[in-house]
């Protein structure tokens, strides 16, 4: 089946340790989006990119990076957690169109100690 | 500034029943509407989307658009304990490629 998959499921770190989390999708979509979301709310956009292009939110801290090394790939890089970074990252895909619908990996957990 | 508003809960219903989830937006050129099913810890699940106004059906969803009133709803009919979850409203924009906005979401508790 066609999907998103998100590695690792769970990732621990230490404090300042630079930490990669990584997508993977096979539905061939032109898109793919990294969202950080804490605990009851909502799922906050950190960048996307539109095939190669490369699109920062304007509040992402420069401390997220991300890279986009072919279609099917997607990583996000944390070169030096803090306490605050803790949160579950998300990976979503889409294709450009009329809908944009947005399709969900199954996210990383992230605890920084 | 696109916002999302939905309250967020708890949203208590019995096993059985309807329940009605309310999403209102401010964008009023958004076009494309989305509704989302995240369980605790998990990641946010597709459930329905809509781009016309009306209603559109999926088995026990119906979800709902009126955007002259700039609200999008979602109806849950015989709510099932599985159903428990919180469920997040997200809008996208005019034209082609865009970003979506996502409210906070509420959250929906079906008591057996």
């Amino acid at each position: 089946d066609a999907m998103v998959i998100q590695n690792p499921r769970y990732q621990v770190t230490q404090f300042g340790k630079p930490v990669t989390l990584s997508c993977s999708q096979t539905l061939n979509h032109n898109v793919m989006y990294w969202y950080q979301q804490k605990s009851s709310q909502a799922p906050k956009l950190l960048f996307h990119y539109y095939d190669k292009d490369f699109n920062n939110e304007a509040d992402t801290p420069d401390n997220f990076q991300s890279r986009r090394p072919n279609t099917s790939f997607c990583f996000l890089d944390i070169r030096s957690p803090g306490l605050g970074d803790a949160a579950m990252y998300l990976c979503a895909t889409s294709r450009v169109g009329h809908t944009d619908t947005q399709y969900f990996g199954p996210g990383t957990r992230l605890t920084v100690l | 500034q696109k916002e999302v508003e939905q309250n967020s809960g708890p949203l208590s219903v019995p096993e059985g029943a309807i329940a009605s989830l309310n999403c209102t937006y401010s964008d009023r050129g958004s076009q494309s509407f989305f509704w989302y099913r995240q369980y605790s810890g998990k990641s946010p699940e597709l459930i329905m989307f809509i781009y016309s106004n009306g209603d559109k059906e999926d088995g026990r969803f119906t979800a709902q658009l009126n955007k002259a009133s700039q609200y999008v709803s979602l109806l849950i009919r015989d709510s099932q304990p599985s159903d428990s979850a919180t469920y997040l409203c997200a809008v996208n924009g005019p034209g082609g490629y865009q970003k979506v906005t996502f409210g906070t979401g509420t959250k929906l508790q079906v008591i057996p």
